[in-house]
């Protein structure tokens, strides 16, 4: 069974800095691995996702996401973090490719901004 | 093209009543699929619906049923409601299958309040 956690239920940055919100995962067999962000009273949108391509993965907004299988991790980051990033960010994992019933979603980072 | 809409957005209900929501999925999707979003439990799929047939069911106790319907809207029934149902409803939808992971559009819930 494979599993996610992502380190900080809460991650605040100052507008301009660096996002690094963390991902790590648990599978026995090859990931697929998601981010997807939640703003305030919305669904979620996909930013990114890695299908076993290339290891750095660009998504919207200015978002990419490296997959480190020696580190079991998929952390999210952005060069210059602005005020509308502000938002619920999610990292998923799958080992399904024909549904999306077996994704698992972690618990989820409040990303705050700071002007 | 207008997203996924989902119809209440607000919804405050009592312990034992029923309880139904629907989607409608972005034009010309056909398949649908249901989470629910907890504080306490994450994001966690409850079905999947693709031309009217049930996919995929989660972990969920039979008092969550859905049905899909021919023009592809869902509607999702919870009966005998528990205080542990109160939650963000999520619907989102796809073209096809959900195989090959392609991209989910997600709606913007409805907020399930039991007292």
């Amino acid at each position: 069974a494979q599993s996610v956690t992502q380190l900080g239920s809460h991650v605040s940055v100052s507008e301009g800095a660096l996002v690094l919100l963390r991902c790590n995962y648990s599978s026995s067999v090859p990931p697929y691995l998601f981010w997807y962000v939640q703003y305030p009273n919305q669904g979620l949108q996909l930013l990114l996702k890695y299908t076993s391509a290339a290891t750095l993965v660009k998504g919207i907004n200015g978002f990419e996401a490296e997959f480190k299988k020696s580190e079991t991790s998929f952390h999210l980051t952005k060069p210059s973090a602005h005020m509308s990033d502000a938002a619920e960010y999610f990292c998923a994992v799958t080992t399904e490719k024909t549904s999306y019933d077996k994704v698992i979603f972690g618990p989820g980072t409040s990303l705050s901004v700071i002007p | 093209k207008a997203g996924v809409t989902q119809t209440p957005r607000y919804l405050i209900k009592t312990r034992g009543q029923q309880v139904t929501l629907s989607c409608s999925p972005i034009s010309g999707h056909r398949s649908v699929s249901w989470y629910q979003q907890t504080p306490g439990q994450g994001l966690q799929f409850l079905f999947e619906y693709f031309s009217e047939t049930q996919r995929n069911k989660g972990n969920f106790p039979g008092r969550f049923s859905g049905r899909q319907f021919s023009n592809s809207r869902s509607e999702m029934n919870v009966s005998t409601l528990e205080l542990g149902d109160s939650a963000l409803y999520l619907c989102a939808s796809l073209p096809g299958l959900s195989g090959g992971l392609r991209e989910q559009y997600f709606g913007p819930g409805t907020r399930l309040t039991v007292t």
